[in-house]
């Protein structure tokens, strides 16, 4: 693994659902962050998490959460999946929260139908 | 509320120069970044600013006033590969990162 990794690449998903999208960074960074960025707006920040055991809201976090169990891992889990939540999610990761600039996954396309 | 502003989309001819704004309104500032998004990609990191002045890297520019709430990314000699959507952020108070919609850059031959 070189940099961060996210799985799926893409997803459809029936409404209701349950799923969890991964995320693995490599680089020992402190700080991750979950993403979701949509035609004609700006990336919104859902969740983040500035070090292995700690997580905080971001802008838009209802219906989603995480979890950090280490410093490798931030999986982003839609708990009942709604139309709305079609987006495409990047995880990012930085050196440490709020200093360093971020350094992004290749994305997960999601489409709930 | 917080708000970026850029350009929704700016064409320009290869080998000149372009200039994309950005104005921003923040609860604080604590730096601005520029990033570059091909399409289908992810975001990666162009330039920092956090103090007035210009910041030169390579063919790459970026400007900031803090008194203004005003930035730019000059691009100079453009290429081919330099179409692509370029995002403006703005650290805030709380520092997280608050995105502009980006400016879609189009280059003509």
């Amino acid at each position: 693994i070189a940099g961060i990794t996210q799985a799926p690449t893409s997803q459809i998903l029936a409404a209701g659902r349950r799923m969890t999208l991964r995320c693995t960074q490599d680089m020992r960074h402190n700080a991750m962050y979950w993403y979701r960025q949509d035609l004609g707006l700006g990336l919104r920040l859902i969740h983040y998490s500035n070090t292995a055991g700690t997580t905080g809201k971001g802008e838009v976090p209802d219906g989603y959460s995480v979890s950090r169990a280490n410093t490798d891992d931030f999986p982003l889990t839609l708990a009942s999946a709604v139309p709305s939540q079609t987006s495409v999610y990047f995880c990012a990761s930085s050196v440490r929260g709020g200093v360093n600039e971020q350094f992004f996954g290749p994305g997960t396309r999601l489409t709930v139908l | 509320g917080q708000n970026i502003d850029q350009p929704t989309e700016m064409t320009a001819t290869e080998g000149a120069i372009v200039q994309i704004n950005c104005t921003y309104q923040t609860s604080g500032f604590n730096g601005l970044f520029w990033y570059q998004q091909h399409a289908g990609e992810a975001p990666t990191f162009l330039s920092y600013n956090v103090l007035d002045g210009l910041e030169e890297k390579g063919r790459f520019s970026s400007f900031l006033s803090r008194s203004k709430g005003y930035s730019y990314l000059l691009l100079k000699e453009l290429q081919m590969k330099d179409s692509a959507s370029y995002l403006c952020a703005v650290r805030d108070s709380n520092y997280q990162l608050i995105w502009g919609a980006g400016t879609k850059l189009i280059i003509k031959p």
